[in-house]
């Protein structure tokens, strides 16, 4: 099964971008990334998934390297309410969803 | 718009007791998962059912089991309650016909184990 790894903690400036790295060198080629995250002890978000080609949403833009070793979340302008930890992650044969360490991101105003 | 219920959300007991928790689904949502967080640490997966069918096993350990009924909500039974059980246990929930890639978490039970 796909690991992943993720820095343990960043902060970024109120307002700006904050952009997120993902490393899955292991994913296979049929498979999803997905990043959740977790604020506080509360139920993990959904926040966006892809397989090859960028994607966007309401909530973020996610950037997949060519090669799919890697990813970047892109939280385009970082609110307060955005500090949480941010998971990456990889999807098992079945319905298996693994998380990986995550990023603790910090807001700062 | 109805989201996944999980009860009870807090939960207290004895070293060697028995728990139950449970996991009521979204509404026409088919699969379910369990998570297990420990205190400072990230949710690790531990059993996904469809269709009432366990679908995958992960890191649940023997003293646990968990069922998924005709009514699509789940329990998940903890035997022999050791110190190191005390978590926060997540249950999600999806639609496989559907799958947005999204899996709808409830807001845990958290599990102390004295």
């Amino acid at each position: 099964d796909a690991k992943t790894t993720q820095p343990p903690s960043m902060d970024c400036a109120e307002g700006r971008a904050a952009n997120l790295p993902c490393n899955h060198s292991t994913i296979s080629g049929n498979e999803y990334v997905y990043w959740y995250r977790q604020i506080h002890s509360q139920g993990p978000q959904y926040i966006i998934h892809g397989l090859k080609n960028n994607e966007t949403n309401e909530m973020a833009s996610l950037i997949i390297t060519e090669d799919r070793k890697s990813s970047t979340l892109i939280l385009p302008h970082a609110t307060l309410r955005d500090t949480a930890v941010y998971y990456c992650l990889s999807r098992g044969t079945g319905n298996q969803f693994y998380f990986g360490t995550g990023t603790s991101l910090t807001v700062i105003p | 718009a109805a989201g996944v219920i999980q009860s009870p959300r807090h939960l207290i007991k004895e070293k060697r007791e028995t728990a139950t928790l449970k996991c009521y689904p979204i509404p026409r949502h088919d699969t379910v998962y369990w998570y297990q967080q420990g205190p400072g640490q990230d949710p690790q997966f531990l059993i996904s059912f469809y269709e009432k069918m366990q679908s995958d096993k992960g890191s649940i350990p023997d003293r646990f089991s968990a069922q998924q009924f005709s009514d699509y909500h789940s329990e998940l039974n903890m035997s022999s309650l050791e110190l190191g059980d005390s978590a926060l246990y997540f249950c999600a929930s999806s639609d496989r016909d559907s799958w947005t890639g999204e899996l709808f978490f409830g807001e845990g039970s958290r599990l102390t184990v004295l």
